[in-house]
């Protein structure tokens, strides 16, 4: 149990475009998705958190119009890269958090490689 | 503020010798700690969680970590290493409650050698 997908596992996109990704939690329902970023050897970085049926609140030095977050279920949070650029390159991984009967646990996707030319 | 300072960024042990990786935390509330394992490429993996219940935590494949509040350490430990458990670990803390983000540390390559 507590499987949690991504989609796609990896894009290449051209400079200027944009980029969704989903998180899905497959067997069971979140409130709370978190998206994170890490880069090539390095830990995770919190972006934003996602409630669902509400606004995403972003960390610090985050650009919300950059990086937009619909959390509009409570299986399903997409992260949208707008105008991606080449130092948006990273790997992009989300969680959740279940609404049931382990609320303290994130339980992590399997991320999203994301390569801007 | 909460965080977590992993000593060591890269481990090497020789295949059935201990594995010891260290996590020390600093909190100002009560706090859940958890380690996680992430493999090439792909996300991470909960290996065990503190949640203030027993201090002594066994997880998955093997592993177990000690909550030790008088050291402010929570680290992770396994009798024999295996082949299969090369890969980067993550200790994380949060407040002690539900959904609250996590701050994780900056990591630890474990390589093991035959």
């Amino acid at each position: 149990g507590a499987v949690v997908s991504q989609h796609p596992s990896w894009v290449i996109c051209k400079s200027g475009t944009s980029v969704k990704i989903e998180c899905r939690s497959l067997d069971f329902q979140a409130t709370t998705m978190f998206w994170y970023r890490q880069f090539p050897k390095q830990s995770l970085m919190l972006m934003a958190t996602s409630n669902e049926g509400s606004k995403a609140t972003y960390e610090q030095g985050v650009e919300k119009d950059k990086f937009l977050i619909n959390h509009a279920s409570l299986t399903l949070s997409t992260l949208t890269v707008t105008s991606a650029h080449p130092e948006d390159s990273s790997f992009y991984i989300c969680s959740a958090v279940s609404t049931g009967t382990r609320p303290d646990t994130q339980y992590f996707g399997p991320g999203t490689r994301l390569t801007v030319l | 503020a909460q965080s977590v300072t992993q000593l060591g960024s890269h481990v090497s042990v020789s295949e059935g010798a201990l594995v010891l990786l260290r996590c020390n935390y600093s909190s100002s509330v009560p706090p859940y700690l958890f380690w996680y394992v992430q493999y090439p490429n792909q996300g991470l993996q909960l290996l065990l969680k503190y949640t203030s219940a027993a201090t002594l935590v066994k997880g998955i494949n093997g592993f177990e970590a000690e909550f030790k509040k008088s050291e402010t350490s929570f680290h992770l430990t396994k009798p024999s290493a295996h082949m299969s458990d090369a890969a980067e670990y993550f200790c994380a803390v949060n407040k002690a409650g539900t959904a609250s983000k996590l701050t994780f540390g900056t990591g630890t390559r474990l390589q093991v050698t035959l």
